[in-house]
């Protein structure tokens, strides 16, 4: 069975400066990756995903992610970060494009000005 | 393109009762919609899977007979909780697919329901 891991609770960046969330997967054949970022009280918005291809993967907001199979990752980064990127992201994983998505715990995000 | 809401927003009620909550998607038909559960500073949790027409098929450990799913129409599903109780309280959050992969999921804003 799939599973994936987000092993910071909380991650703290100043502002301007480049941030990385991690993600650790497992799934057995190829990984369909996603990010997901949510504002409290309110659903998850879409930010990128890997499904084959380019290992890095560019997103919204200015975010971009990078597909690493050897170390079964697929962290979460931006090369300068605002105050307005802090919210709770959510690394996720399916085995297949039919199967069921597999959210991590999340990761809390803080921006300090 | 690609909007999901979901009704209402948020909702309290007392013990015992029932709440219904819609998911719509505004802008295009969806063959899927998945429904999720939220506990405070925790992960989404997949309650459900529904498709139009046909019966929601649950996760494992989810009652349904306690979280009823209608999926009547290809732009919105339900879910009620019947007889709710305070455990019941937490933020559930829909999502719908464009087609039957369920990785191209466009989520809800989530409703909050609390029980007292």
């Amino acid at each position: 069975a799939q599973s994936v891991a987000q092993p910071e609770d909380q991650v703290n960046v100043a502002e301007g400066n480049p941030l990385t969330v991690k993600c650790t997967y497992s799934v057995s054949g190829n990984p369909y990756l996603f990010w997901y970022v949510q504002y409290p009280n309110r659903g998850l918005q879409f930010l990128l995903k890997y499904i084959t291809g380019d290992n890095l993967v560019k997103g919204s907001y200015g975010f971009e992610a990078e597909f690493n199979k050897s170390q079964t990752s697929f962290h979460l980064k931006k090369p300068s970060a605002l105050v307005s990127d802090s919210a709770l992201y959510f690394c996720a994983v399916s085995a297949n494009r039919d199967d069921k998505i597999i959210f991590g715990k999340g990761t809390r995000l803080h921006i300090l000005p | 393109g690609a909007v999901v809401s979901q009704h209402p927003s948020w909702v309290i009620c007392k013990s015992g009762t029932s709440v219904k909550i819609e998911c719509r998607s505004l802008d295009f038909q969806a063959t899927t919609m998945f429904w999720y559960r939220q506990f405070p500073k925790q992960s989404l949790m997949l309650m459900a899977t529904s498709n139009e027409g046909s019966k929601a098929t649950y996760e494992q450990g989810v009652e349904k007979d306690k979280f009823l799913i209608n999926h009547a129409s290809l732009t919105l599903s339900t879910l009620t909780v019947t007889s709710a109780h305070p455990e019941d309280s937490s933020f559930y959050i829909c999502s719908a697919s464009l087609s039957a992969a369920s990785f191209e999921q466009f989520f809800g804003p989530g409703t909050r329901l609390t029980v007292l």
